[in-house]
């Protein structure tokens, strides 16, 4: 069955440059969901989308922003990144009906040197 | 504001036993609690959801119970596997945030051994 798909799988960046992360949710899931989670952390919520809407916000920074396309891709770009901004960032998807349950992808592993 | 708390960070099990892995929550009580098994550089695999209302639910070598009154989910893995070592996060929906703001807990490591 096909998953949630992220893109790059690992990204590295120096201090103040930009990154763009990419989530492909599972066809037919039209709710985006992304999630940062910092080494031997829990994660923690940023941001999700429904019908290229924002739906709800969490802990993102102002130096991040995210949308959601037509096609229900996504796309999170970080600007001005910072040391502590390397992390696991995973996106997840579901239907609104059933969005109780979220599916995760594999995430990207960004690191900020 | 409301916060997990899952008392192991790692627990040792031989291959065979029981596994039990606790969280506990200190506020409002959800509508429902989630369970996701995490394997290293990996996403949250969904595992289970169970309601307020259910005080167990099972899918094969899985149950899960959840006790209202004293704030608690109990999570438990029979005839335990090496497959089956991970780490095992619980989570529920933030407190007015929509379905999908989850706050997770920290996790519970579990390591099975032939």
């Amino acid at each position: 069955a096909a998953g949630v798909i992220q893109s790059p799988r690992h990204l590295i960046k120096e201090k103040r440059e930009t990154a763009t992360l990419k989530c492909y949710p599972i066809p037919r899931h039209d709710t985006v969901y992304w999630y940062q989670q910092g080494p031997g952390q829990d994660p923690q919520f940023l941001i999700s989308f429904y019908e290229k809407m924002q739906s709800d916000k969490g802990s993102i920074p102002d130096r991040f922003s995210a949308q959601q396309f037509s096609d229900y891709h996504s796309e999170l770009n970080m600007s001005s990144l910072e040391l502590g901004d390397s992390a696991l960032y995973f996106c997840a998807s579901s239907t609104r009906s059933q969005n109780e349950k979220l599916f995760f992808g594999s995430g990207t592993q960004l690191s900020v040197l | 504001s409301q916060k997990i708390e899952q008392n192991s960070e790692a627990l040792n099990i031989q291959e065979g036993k029981t596994a039990t892995l606790t969280c506990n929550y200190t506020n409002y009580s959800p509508a429902y609690l989630q369970w996701y098994r995490q394997d290293p550089g990996r996403g949250p695999v969904f595992l289970l959801l169970i309601r307020e209302n259910e005080k167990e639910k099972r899918k094969e070598r899985l149950k899960v119970t959840f006790d209202t009154t004293l704030k608690q989910s109990l999570f438990h893995i029979t005839a335990s596997q090496p497959a089956d070592s991970a780490t095992y996060l619980c989570a529920l929906v933030n407190y007015g945030g929509s379905q999908g703001n989850l706050i997770f807990g920290k996790g519970t490591k579990l390591s099975v051994k032939p």
